[in-house]
């Protein structure tokens, strides 16, 4: 099956530097792959997702890049603010429409100090 | 639209005890799926449910067992308690016809004493 790892496990920068996450997965049939991000004491939620037919895709300070040849993705948040301290995960699925098999990373947790 | 509500958000039980977890989706959402959380291990997918029916299952013991209401309510039970099962269970819902994207509740802590 999938195995999706990701890293670093935990990821501390200052206000206002930048932050890079990456996965790499394992199964060359995935073709979405999703971030979520987890706040203390909630569920995991939806910031950005990519599809495998897209290099890159961005909203705001957030980004996303696929290398499918070389089968890794990573998260790019820039100008991080304090709000963005949370635990993010990334994911990769294979399907159509609205099932997707997804296989979740390790989660990685990011603390911003102001 | 409320979104994806789990209940007990939190419980406790001694090894050897039953449990059962309920989540309901959101409303026109047919798709469920559950994962378990612990941490270092990140999200761990038990199974997945559509149309009462499970479409998917992850590599969990058969203590672990769930099932879907007409309703697309889903309960998940886990019998026999061990230590290692105190977790955050958590509940994901999903359009068929949406991107794919998870809409997650709350989750239930489970400690097992």
């Amino acid at each position: 099956g999938e195995n999706v790892e990701q890293h670093p496990s935990t990821l501390s920068v200052q206000e206002g530097d930048s932050a890079v996450i990456k996965c790499t997965y394992s199964d060359s049939a995935s073709n979405y792959f999703p971030w979520y991000k987890q706040e203390l004491g909630k569920g995991p939620q939806l910031i950005i997702d990519i599809r495998s037919n897209v290099g890159e895709k961005k909203d705001q300070r957030i980004a996303v890049t696929l290398n499918k040849t070389a089968k890794h993705f990573s998260l790019h948040i820039t100008e991080t603010q304090p709000e963005d301290s949370a635990v993010y995960f990334c994911a990769a699925s294979k399907g159509s429409g609205g099932y997707q098999k997804v296989t979740f990373g390790t989660g990685t947790k990011l603390q911003v100090i102001p | 639209k409320a979104g994806v509500t789990q209940t007990p958000r939190y419980l406790i039980k001694t090894r050897g005890q039953q449990v059962t977890l309920s989540c309901s989706p959101i409303s026109g959402h047919r798709s469920v799926s559950w994962y378990q959380q612990t941490p270092g291990q990140g999200l761990q997918f038990l199974f997945e449910y559509f149309s009462e029916t499970q479409r998917n299952k992850g590599n969990f013991p058969g203590r672990f067992s769930g099932r879907q209401f007409s309703n697309s309510r889903s309960e998940m039970n886990v019998s026999t308690l061990e230590l290692g099962d105190s977790a955050l269970y958590l509940c994901a819902s999903s359009w068929e016809g949406g991107t794919g994207e998870l809409f997650f509740g709350e989750g239930s802590r489970l400690t097992v004493l």
